[in-house]
């Protein structure tokens, strides 16, 4: 079974210049979260979809970063424009339910430098 | 506010001792699930542990168990029997009734042979 996989793995941008960071999930997972990790500090989540929906997106710092997930299957997180401060590891997870205990499979990460 | 404290940003261990990382964190909330995470170098984070904070019995699995204590708001991760493999980020996390994850700001473990 493939896990998440996250595309690039690395990108680096010019501020003022967008964007997009793709999302594949575990086939089969109906939630899909965004997390990122600024340079040093704790990871933080963004949001969580329930297939096509956004169920929370209470982390999603500002409205220049915009979230989508087609169909229910793939995540896009779109910045723009990019700014130096959204420079960070930005981490997709999905589990196949809902719930405070379930695991959440983490991808191995797209590193963002905004220069 | 939910925050989770990981006050050693790095560590090592010889190989075969056993070492601790340790995490506290805060929430209001009374029910929850601990998480400790484990990121390999060049590699995504895996799940090594997790604890119902209503369960008093200390998880475990394998070489890895954790140290709870719910009135302190602690909780800790033991190693025993260290590997080279187990060189890593981990982070601890815990979530409520929301769907996401709190985390730490992660202790980076080092294993020496």
């Amino acid at each position: 079974e493939a896990g998440v996989t996250q595309f690039p793995s690395h990108s680096v941008i010019e501020k003022g210049q967008t964007v997009t960071l793709r999302c594949d999930p575990i086939s089969g997972h109906d939630n899909l979260y965004w997390y990122r990790r600024v340079m040093g500090k704790e990871i933080k989540f963004l949001l969580h979809f329930v297939k096509e929906s956004k169920q929370d997106e209470s982390g999603m710092p500002n409205n220049r970063f915009l979230a989508e997930r087609t169909g229910g299957t793939y995540s896009t997180l779109k910045v723009q424009p990019a700014e130096l401060e959204d420079s960070g590891v930005y981490f997709c997870a999905s589990s196949q339910d809902v719930g405070f205990g379930y695991e959440q499979y983490f991808g191995p990460g797209t590193r963002l430098t905004v220069t | 506010a939910q925050t989770v404290t990981q006050s050693q940003p790095e560590m090592s261990v010889q190989e075969a001792e056993t070492v601790t990382l340790s995490c506290t964190y805060d929430t209001s909330e009374n029910n929850y699930y601990l998480f400790w995470y484990k990121q390999p170098p060049s590699r995504q984070m895996i799940l090594v542990i997790r604890q119902e904070a209503y369960k008093q019995q200390n998880a475990t699995e394998n070489r890895f168990s954790v140290n709870f204590q719910k009135a302190a708001k602690s909780f800790s991760l033991k190693i025993s029997d260290s590997q080279l493999g187990d060189t890593a980020m981990y982070f601890c996390a815990f979530s409520t009734g929301a769907n996401n994850l709190f985390f730490g700001t992660g202790t980076r473990l080092t294993v020496i042979p």
